[in-house]
């Protein structure tokens, strides 16, 4: 069973960089687009950009200036730094999977538990 | 961006009912439309893909239906267990957008 653990600081400084992993387990990182998304306290869901594991990404434009997503296949991981972070970028951050259908669409069927990013001085 | 639209944003509803969320794109985006269930403090879950397709594991009182802009989440007979919060989601056009979420209470 394909398993995701998002790890990182619980707090970050305004101005600074949040930085996250995501460990993959039970599965290889090989041949899927990795993401991240995040949900603001009471608030709704929101993508912020996928890393495929040959390492092309494709980033939200609201975000795509402050952000960097890398691929470690050989440790099974990746990452996501954003930079300049301010209150705003407080959330739970996830990382999934994304599965394509044969069909085309894709859907995120595998899901980190979330880790909480507090931005605060 | 393509907006993701759901209604209602909340409902309350008894154990047994069958209850109906709706979500409507800001444009056409085929079947690429997906339904995840949120419970407090727990990631989503995924239950329906490419519009109707049930997720493996997930109870078959749960479907979807709708292409194009209009879609539909069916619970055919509400259990104690799924009161939670549902999102729709596209994956038709980046960025991805989801639903603002419905919120399914207990009556």
């Amino acid at each position: 069973q394909v398993q995701l653990q998002e790890s990182g600081p619980g707090l970050v400084k305004p101005s600074e960089t949040l930085s996250l992993t995501c460990t993959v387990s039970g599965g290889s990182i090989t041949n899927y687009y990795w993401n991240w998304i995040r949900q603001p306290p009471g608030k709704e869901l929101e993508w912020i950009g996928y890393i495929y594991y040959s390492g092309s990404t494709n980033y939200n434009p609201s975000l795509k200036s402050r952000i960097t997503m890398s691929v470690d296949t050989s440790k099974n991981q990746f990452s996501l730094k954003l930079s300049s972070v301010t209150t705003a970028d407080t959330a739970v951050y996830y990382c999934a999977r994304l599965t394509i259908d044969i069909s085309g669409p894709g859907y995120f069927n595998y899901w980190g538990q979330g880790t909480l990013v507090t931005v605060s001085s | 961006d393509i907006q993701m639209t759901q209604s209602p944003s909340s409902l309350s509803a008894s154990v047994g009912d069958r209850v109906t969320i709706t979500c409507r794109a800001s444009q056409s985006i085929s079947n690429y439309l997906n339904w995840y269930q949120q419970k407090s403090g727990k990631a989503p879950k995924l239950l329906i893909y490419t519009a109707f397709s049930l997720q493996s594991g997930v109870p078959s009182r749960f479907s979807g239906s709708g292409s194009g802009t209009d879609f539909t989440l069916t619970i055919s007979s509400l259990q104690p267990e799924d009161f939670a919060t549902y999102y729709c989601q596209q994956t038709h056009t980046t960025p991805w957008t989801f639903g603002q979420g419905t919120t399914v209470e207990i009556k």
